[in-house]
């Protein structure tokens, strides 16, 4: 089974302070993704990377940045956290970059900016 | 308007009754995606289909590509059954648009 591991469930950081959300697969997929949760408005995608050190922007990249320097894991930064981005943040990870496989996901970071 | 809509939003059923989420969409798909996510955030993929309908133990998906709507069916529910139903729509390069979710809960 596919297994992708986020490295917090619950994180807590204060306003301005630089944040890293970790997230590391197990599979040799190509793909990963990172995504915020919030109510009523459904996932999100904030940036993916096809390839190490390659990533493009989603909907929703503003205030965020990411890094891959290896196949297996895909950084999440806030580079100046602020208290919009509270949020649960889930990574994921697929095969295939045409959408038509199923994308595995982590368990979700809930992260709480104070 | 969102791209894929589900109803209802909230969902409270009794053990064993047979329980009928839906989706509808709005954009050309390859495939239509059903995920779970219990409390504590999680989220498994169920069924991926791009035509007809698809069984998994107690679980029903089906899909109707003409009327660009899905259903995701559970026969005899259970209290573990109890999670948040996610749609999800992909259909071009890394393009995969979620729905808000159905909250289930099972009673005893």
């Amino acid at each position: 089974d596919v297994k992708v591991t986020q490295s917090s469930r619950y994180l807590v950081k204060r306003t301005g302070e630089k944040v890293f959300l970790e997230c590391v697969q197990d599979m040799d997929h190509e793909n990963m993704f990172w995504y915020r949760q919030d109510p009523g408005l459904g996932l999100r995608l904030i940036y993916f990377s096809y390839d190490v050190k390659m990533k493009e922007k989603g909907d929703i990249p503003e205030g965020y940045s990411v890094s891959r320097e290896k196949k297996e894991r895909f950084s999440l930064i806030l580079e100046s956290a602020s208290t919009n981005q509270t949020s649960m943040y889930l990574c994921a990870s697929s095969w295939d970059s045409y959408s038509n496989q199923p994308q595995h996901f982590g368990d979700g970071t809930r992260l709480s900016i104070l | 308007k969102n791209e894929v809509e589900q109803s209802p939003q909230n969902l409270t059923a009794q053990e064993g009754e047979f329980i009928t989420i839906n989706c509808s969409y709005s954009v050309g798909i390859s495939a239509l995606h059903w995920l779970q996510q219990h409390p504590g955030g999680g989220i498994v993929s169920l069924f991926m289909l791009s035509s007809g309908k698809k069984k998994h133990g107690r679980l029903i998906a089906t899909i109707n590509i003409q009327e660009k709507h899905s259903s995701l069916h559970i026969t005899a529910s259970h209290p573990r059954d109890s999670a948040v139903y996610i749609c999800a729509v992909s259909g071009g390069y890394q393009k995969v648009t979620f729905g808000t979710g159905t909250k289930l809960q099972v009673i005893p």
